[in-house]
């Protein structure tokens, strides 16, 4: 079984500031997807960025990268210049890649990241 | 990113009644669509998975009878909650999943279910 921590329940970040959202993760599968996503209080899920395990190339988005370290499990967000509607709560998630089709996402627990203007 | 469109977005019902939530991928065909129910200030819980022409596969502890899914097309899935009780009350979420090699899981922007 997988398991994905957040151990951040909450953070706030100045405006125009640049602030890393934490992550590790179990597995024992040799290949698997992370992802980042960001629930703003309108509670619409949104994919923020994803991240092939077996690239290490780290991906990134516009003002958003991670920092994928597969040998720690560790899959941090970094977000650069923060905006206003950066606040939302930030969720981690793995999937297996084996077949990963019916296979479900493994959620953390959440960051609530708050930007301060 | 792609769309998923969830309907109603809230529903007020009394005890006893059912009510049905659609679920919608606009843009690409899903054969994997999912159901969650998120508690306030909590993560999403996974109730069940569907994939299209099968039944679903729920998760421990969601009843079958009670939370009916039916994945009937490529694009839509629906829940309906049966003989809905004031503890239904809840915020549903769809989900629809891109198949190979993305895996990209695209959400609904949720069901608000208020059952008085």
């Amino acid at each position: 079984a997988q398991t994905v921590t957040q151990s951040q329940p909450e953070m706030s970040v100045q405006e125009a500031e640049t602030v890393t959202l934490s992550c590790t993760y179990d597995t024992s599968e040799s290949n698997y997807y992370l992802f980042w996503y960001k629930q703003p209080p309108s509670r619409q899920m949104i994919l923020v960025i994803r991240q092939e395990a077996y690239k290490q190339q780290n991906a990134t988005e516009n003002r958003f990268s991670v920092n994928f370290q597969k040998a720690a499990k560790s899959f941090s967000l970094k977000i650069s210049d923060s905006q206003l509607g950066d606040t939302a709560m930030y969720f981690c998630a793995f999937i297996p890649d084996s077949g990963a089709g019916s296979y479900q996402l493994t959620f953390g627990k959440g960051t609530k990241l708050s930007v301060i203007p | 990113g792609a769309v998923v469109s969830q309907h109603p977005s809230r529903v007020i019902c009394k005890s006893g009644t059912s009510v049905k939530i659609e679920c919608r991928s606009l843009d690409f065909q899903a054969t994997t669509m999912f159901w969650y129910r998120q508690f306030p200030k909590k993560s999403l819980m996974l109730m069940a998975t569907s994939n299209e022409g099968s039944k679903a596969t729920y998760e421990q502890g969601v009843e079958k009878d009670k939370f009916l899914i039916n994945h009937a097309s490529l694009t839509l899935s629906t829940l309906t909650v049966t003989s809905a009780h004031p503890e239904d009350s809840s915020f549903y979420i769809c989900s629809a999943r891109r198949g190979y090699p993305s895996y990209e899981q695209y959400f609904g922007p949720g069901t608000r279910l208020t059952v008085t």
